[in-house]
């Protein structure tokens, strides 16, 4: 099945700095989404992003279809940012998700 | 007007028991899935129905046992809980095809001891 890396798997941030996340992946996809699971262990919908570039306030990703990976990017960040940050993706032959690893990330104040 | 709701949120168990997950969508959603996330947080998909019908059926013990009588619910059964069934388990729902996005449940926390 298709593989999904994450990277880095852990990190530290001080409040205010900015981050950017990578996730690749090892075959073509249909859809890339990527979650933020919050301390309480809900996993909250970040972007649907197959292709292209998308902004949500602080937050934005882009996905490079052909080069297979896909970036998030964190600016300001905010103590309430910390959790796991997890990248999902369906293959060509598949309906649901893979997702990879996750990062790890704590923003302290 | 929660989206992807499951009950109940926490569930502990002895070893041995029967238990049961519900999980209902009001998004008017095709498909439904259950996900099992391990205690390294790692996520997999378990089971998909897409309008009250299997298709995705992983490699799972047949102690789990999914069953959807609606589109818009998709329940787990899990016979003879074992110690390795410990796990947060989430529900999620997308309209059916592969580019589609997908909603999650918050999450099952389910305790085997």
């Amino acid at each position: 099945g298709i593989q999904v890396e994450q990277s880095p798997p852990d990190l530290i941030l001080q409040e205010g700095a900015n981050s950017t996340l990578r996730c690749n992946f090892s075959d073509s996809v249909n859809n890339l989404q990527w979650f933020h699971q919050n301390p309480w262990g809900q996993l909250i919908n970040l972007f649907y992003i197959p292709s292209g570039t998308k902004q949500n306030g602080r937050l934005s990703a882009t996905t490079v279809a052909t080069e297979r990976y896909s970036l998030l990017y964190i600016s300001s960040s905010q103590t309430t940012d910390s959790g796991v940050y997890f990248c999902a993706v369906n293959s060509y032959s598949g309906y649901a998700l893979n997702f990879g690893k996750g990062t790890s990330l704590l923003v302290t104040p | 007007d929660t989206a992807v709701s499951q009950t109940p949120k926490y569930l502990v168990t002895q070893m041995g028991n029967d238990k049961s997950i519900k999980c209902e969508q009001n998004l008017g959603h095709d498909t439904m899935y259950w996900y099992k996330q391990d205690s390294k947080k790692f996520l997999k998909i378990m089971f998909s129905y897409n309008n009250k019908e299997l298709i995705i059926n992983e490699t799972v013990p047949n102690r789990f046992s999914p069953k959807s009588p609606d589109k818009a619910h998709l329940n787990l059964h899990i016979n003879s809980l074992e110690l390795g069934d410990s796990a947060v388990y989430f529900c999620a729902s997308s309209p059916f095809g592969m580019n589609t996005e997908a909603f999650f449940g918050q999450g099952t926390r389910l305790t085997v001891v």
